[in-house]
């Protein structure tokens, strides 16, 4: 079955740019979409944006002048990269699977829902 | 404060039935379609209901949901132990052009 897993440093100084990559194993990265969402400590799920693997990208507004999504398809993997970081980006990353979901079933090509995730990285901002 | 309103918390005795709201807007759930995500302890969240009220593979039929204009539930009957987790709620929002969240409900067995 299709695996997620995140891998990144879980330690980056204030200013600097967190850089997270997610490789996707059991599975094709194509004609899917592929989501990063974080989750503050003790706080809820945020969205922060999708890549296709076309390369065609779309972002929270909150985040979206400082993050950029990129896929690269050779490797099945995708990446995160969030510019100029504070302690409030400190949070567990996620990656997961988007899906289009009709009343009866989901599958590829739609971002309705996330139907699998990886296991979360945990990333600190502090000098 | 996330666009999607869920209650911080509620709680239930085993065997019992709990209801989690989740109230969204014209743009959130009042257009599209609510999903729900169950996060146990410690771990990733993990995929519950879609589409307002259908299972994926695996999910009991003790968990159902269900949307009415702009709010949605989720149900859970015959409550067990193993169901203490977070529970949030999620929609496609048309205005801010983003996937949205509920903040989240901690569901306590008692």
């Amino acid at each position: 079955q299709v695996q997620l897993r995140e891998s990144g440093p879980g330690l980056v100084k204030p200013s600097e740019t967190l850089s997270l990559t997610c490789t996707v194993s059991g599975g094709s990265i194509s004609n899917y979409f592929w989501s990063w969402i974080r989750q503050p400590p003790g706080k809820g799920l945020e969205w922060i944006g999708y890549v296709y693997d076309s390369g065609s990208t779309n972002y929270n507004p909150s985040l979206k002048s400082r993050v950029s999504i990129s896929v690269d398809t050779s490797k099945n993997q995708f990446s995160l990269r969030l510019r100029s970081v504070t302690a409030a980006d400190t949070a567990v990353y996620y990656c997961a699977r988007a899906v289009y979901c009709s009343n009866t079933a989901c599958s590829a090509g739609g971002i309705d829902a996330f139907d699998i995730w990886g296991q979360g990285t945990m990333v600190t901002v502090s000098s | 404060q996330s666009v999607l309103t869920q209650p911080p918390s509620t709680s239930g005795t085993p065997g019992q039935r709990v209801t989690i709201s989740c109230s969204g807007g014209s743009s959130s759930i009042g257009r599209n379609t609510v999903h729900w995500y169950q996060q146990l302890p410690g771990t990733a969240p993990k995929f519950l209901i879609y589409s307002n009220n259908q299972r994926p593979s695996g999910v009991p039929d003790r968990f159902s949901g269900s949307k009415s204009g702009t709010s949605a539930s989720l149900a859970i009957s015959g409550l067990q132990a193993e169901d203490e987790a977070d529970y949030y709620c999620a929609t496609w929002d048309d205005s801010l052009n983003a996937v949205v969240f509920g903040g989240g409900t901690k569901l306590t067995v008692l």
